[in-house]
């Protein structure tokens, strides 16, 4: 089954802790990106990549990082989470295009 | 840049009433237009999308969208409402050019019985 599989689907960490959330696709898509989705605010991109290797900001990428070593993940890393980054992630991957995209289930952060 | 606006953050109708869910774009290139749906404590799923084909776009649970390119718009509407579609709709853009795809902010249907 095409999906993208994200990992955990709920974390509760403490201010300061490093964390990882994990995306995989196996889908062999070229593009992926990270989303948070905030009430009010809808889902605002966070990190892209365009390949492997290639990645760039989104609108709001400040505390976050990404990396893309191999074509099918895409973890997003917090290096030190504070509470403003507590919100809801999403991944997603598609092929080069913009004709559909495949979202994972949802992330739910919170940072106390 | 590309950008969505939905406006409004909250739409109530009763149940067999029309729903129709506004959505403006703004592109610099022709786009692909989505709508997803999220229901409570659920992720994203897609309702329709344009992609450059017929301008009136059929999708899931009797929900369709026609493209208007005159006047940037890709309203979302569904005859007669079900107490089940009430959620979340979101509209979003995407970019030919580097894949990206920007979202609205969102609107929530609620359906009075």
């Amino acid at each position: 089954e095409a999906q993208v599989t994200q990992n955990p689907r709920y974390l509760i960490t403490v201010t300061g802790k490093k964390l990882t959330v994990t995306c995989s696709q196996n889908m062999n898509h070229e593009y992926m990106s990270w989303y948070r989705q905030d009430p009010g605010l809808g889902l605002r991109q966070i990190y892209y990549s365009m390949n492997v290797e290639v990645t760039d900001k989104g609108d709001v990428p400040e505390g976050y990082k990404v990396s893309r070593k191999e074509k099918r993940n895409f973890p997003l890393i917090l290096e030190s989470p504070s509470p403003n980054q507590t919100s809801l992630y999403f991944c997603a991957s598609s092929y080069q295009g913009g004709r559909g995209y495949t979202f994972g289930s949802g992330t739910r952060l919170t940072v106390v | 840049a590309q950008s969505v606006t939905q406006l409004g953050s909250h739409v109530s109708v009763s149940e067999g009433a029309l729903v129709l869910l506004r959505c403006n774009y703004s592109s610099s290139v022709p786009p692909y237009l989505f709508w997803y749906v999220q229901y409570p404590n659920q992720g994203l799923q897609l309702l329709l999308k344009y992609t450059s084909a017929a301008t009136l776009v059929k999708g899931i649970n009797g929900f369709e969208a026609e493209f208007k390119k005159s006047e940037t718009s890709f309203h979302l509407t569904k005859p007669s409402a079900h107490m089940s579609d009430a959620a979340e709709y979101f509209c979003a853009v995407s970019d030919r050019a580097n894949s990206k795809l920007t979202f609205g902010k969102g609107i929530t249907l609620s359906v009075r019985p």
